[in-house]
């Protein structure tokens, strides 16, 4: 079975700095990744996937990640945050088909952004 | 486009009341699914559909039914409604065919109260 771990329930950071969001999966096929954002009262929005080829892809709002296999890593990552960046994020991954059963869920990251 | 659209917004249920989620997509995707989301637990599969008259469990299917007569609706049912099914639920849709991934757009949620 496939399951998502995102370390950090919450990560604050600075204005202007980097933000860091951790995802490891493990999957026993070659996996499809994703990351969401979630607003307040707000339901899930896509912001990035990797599906095959190019293993960094970017995103909107500036956000890309980057998969590396031979660590089972999908970490998120934006040069400079933003206010508007605070939310809810989700790492999520499928087997089948890119997710026609469903995706499994990290339980996702809190990202606070001190002014 | 409307998107995914959900009703109601919000509910509050006594013990052992039934009620019908809502669920509506007008982007005409052959697949679509329903989530639990709890406080801290990321998103759980509970039902998913890959087309009319094609449903499936997902990770967390009991005390929920649900039924596929359309492309663009997607009910969920709560027969004999329990505290343990206070939540927010979320529905998504998304396209499918073989050898693509399918990016999932989800609805606004509903926000379900059982006390």
């Amino acid at each position: 079975a496939q399951s998502v771990t995102q370390l950090g329930s919450h990560v604050s950071v600075s204005e202007g700095a980097l933000v860091l969001l951790r995802c490891n999966y493990s999957s026993s096929v070659p996996p499809y990744l994703f990351w969401y954002v979630q607003y307040p009262n707000q339901g899930l929005q896509l912001l990035l996937k990797y599906t095959t080829g190019a293993t960094l892809v970017k995103g909107i709002n500036g956000f890309e990640a980057e998969f590396k296999k031979s660590e089972t890593s999908f970490h998120l990552t934006k040069p400079s945050a933003h206010m508007s960046d605070a939310a809810e994020y989700f790492c999520a991954v499928s087997e089948a088909g890119g997710g026609a059963d469903g995706l499994t869920f990290g339980k996702g990251t809190h990202l606070i952004i001190q002014p | 486009n409307a998107g995914v659209t959900q009703t109601p917004k919000f509910r509050i249920l006594k013990i052992g009341q039934s009620m019908t989620l809502q669920c509506t997509q007008d982007m005409n995707h052959n697949y679509m699914y329903w989530y639990r989301q709890d406080p801290g637990m990321g998103l759980k599969l509970i039902y998913y559909s890959v087309g009319a008259g094609i449903t499936d469990k997902g990770e967390v299917p009991n005390g929920y039914n649900v039924s596929r007569s359309t492309t663009e609706d997607f009910p969920l049912r709560l027969e004999l409604a329990a505290p343990s099914q206070t939540s927010v639920y979320f529905c998504a849709s998304s396209y499918g065919t073989s050898g693509l991934a399918y990016e999932q757009y989800f609805g606004p949620g509903t926000r379900l109260t059982v006390t």
